[in-house]
């Protein structure tokens, strides 16, 4: 079957260290995105990709980085310098240009 | 006015009745609109998608209003499972780079 795949689900780190989360696709999808979500908050971008070995930052693009070398792999690393890094993050991907997003079932990232 | 902006909520609603959101969007050239609900710790999933004046799908109907900038999602005889977040997606620029997403609406359904 045709999807998204985030791992892990959970994620426990101590302080201080990086951290990277996994987003695969099958799609043939040519955007992928990386959102992050607080309780009871909506979704804010963090870095979205159009294309491949292309990237831009969202809105809160610091403290994180991404790669984009194939078209199915859309990794993010939670770096040390990201002050608040404990959320729910979420990696989806669409056709393109106005067309809908699908997103994995996220990653709940904790740091202790 | 933001870009998307929708009314919180909580809609507590008895399971059978018919409740209706609103969602308000700032850019006038935008095509496509979509609806997604989340269920409590899980990802959005895409509800439906709006491309003229509306899109009907069941007991679900979404309508387009572009001349007002706001798009509304009507779901009819509520069901207990209907109970999520429904969040109004808009393109956030001319070129429809990218998708913004609403803060949603808390809809619970009660028996």
């Amino acid at each position: 079957d045709g999807g998204i795949t985030q791992s892990p689900k959970y994620l426990f780190r101590k302080e201080g260290q990086n951290v990277t989360l996994s987003c695969e696709q099958n799609l043939n999808h040519d955007a992928m995105y990386w959102y992050r979500q607080d309780p009871g908050q909506g979704l804010r971008l963090i870095y979205y990709s159009q294309i491949v070995n292309d990237f831009q930052k969202g809105d809160i693009a610091e403290g994180y980085s991404v790669s984009r070398e194939k078209k199915e792999s859309f990794p993010l690393t939670v770096t040390s310098a990201q002050k608040n890094p404990t959320a729910f993050y979420l990696c989806a991907s669409s056709m393109g240009r106005g067309d809908p997003y699908f997103f994995g079932q996220g990653t709940r990232l904790t740091v202790v | 006015r933001k870009e998307v902006e929708q009314d919180p909520g909580p809609f507590n609603v008895p399971e059978g009745a018919t409740v209706a959101f609103n969602c308000t969007y700032s850019n006038s050239a935008s095509q496509s609109f979509f609806w997604y609900r989340q269920d409590c710790r899980k990802e959005p999933k895409l509800l439906m998608s709006v491309y003229s004046s509306g899109n009907e799908d069941g007991r679900f109907t979404a309508q387009l209003n572009r001349a007002s900038q706001y798009i509304s999602l009507l779901i009819r005889d509520s069901k207990l499972s209907d109970s999520a977040t429904y969040l109004c997606v808009v393109p956030t620029n001319f070129g429809n780079e990218k998708l913004t997403f609403g803060t949603g609406t808390r809809l619970t359904i009660i028996p």
